[in-house]
């Protein structure tokens, strides 16, 4: 199975200051198609999860672009570039690039200093 | 606008069964696979099954095979999950999802359902 890591677990951050969340893969998540299926999902307190972002890249439409994704075959990262507090939750990246199983990563919560 | 609310949620016994269902709205529901990812509480998110848009391929967690079976009925716009043999450590927010792409099957869950909550204790 693919495992997924994210880090930092923790995120305290300073309202209007950015945010960095990394996720790395135990394989390249590069799929046979070309693409990259390595999503981000937001999860606000007490709410469902919420995609934000999918292909490694591509904010959903909603999304603030405030946010956005990068990477490529093991490491990817998103970061938020001035942190609202909306952006209160938890982050998890996620693959679907092999499976079963799908695999997300343990999670980043993100509160506010 | 696309719509997915499960029921079905409850409090079992070990050993005890469950069926959740999802109601789905607002896309052509047989042209999307579709998956049930579960929380369980204060925990991360875990996937647990998907089921393909005609219905003929599905896939499991390895935690629940053998013991819980996806399927949906696309004349009625329903998702299911037939739970069997519940243990304590199935207790878990259950939410269905949406894949974003259709006729594909890459864990890229566009849409969720508000959860339902499945408490398995004696």
């Amino acid at each position: 199975d693919v495992v997924m890591s994210q880090s930092p677990l923790s995120l305290s951050v300073t309202l209007g200051q950015p945010a960095s969340i990394s996720c790395r893969s135990s394989q390249s998540l590069v799929y046979g198609d070309g693409n990259t299926y390595l999503n981000w999902f937001q999860q606000r307190p007490g709410q469902s999860p919420r995609r934000l972002i999918y292909k490694v890249s591509n904010r959903d439409s909603g999304v603030p672009d405030r946010f956005s994704g990068s990477g490529s075959g093991t490491n990817f990262t998103l970061k938020i570039s001035r942190v609202e507090a909306e952006d209160v939750g938890v982050y998890y990246c996620m693959q679907g690039t092999h499976w079963p199983p799908f695999t997300f990563g343990p999670g980043t919560k993100v509160d506010i200093k | 606008e696309v719509r997915l609310v499960e029921s079905g949620g409850g409090l079992v016994q070990p050993g005890g069964s469950l069926r959740l269902s999802c109601a789905a709205s607002g896309f052509t529901f047989g042209n999307s696979a579709m998956g049930w990812v579960r929380q369980a509480p204060g925990k991360g998110l875990e996937w647990v099954s998907t089921v393909s848009g005609p219905g003929i391929s599905t896939y499991y967690a390895d935690s629940v095979k053998g013991r819980f079976t996806i399927s949906r009925d696309n004349s009625k716009n329903t998702l299911y999950l037939q739970m069997h043999s519940l243990r304590t450590e199935d207790t878990a927010v259950y939410y269905c999802a949406k894949e974003a792409w259709e006729w594909m099957v890459v864990g890229d869950y566009d849409f969720w359902g508000q959860g339902t909550l499945v408490t398995v204790s004696s």
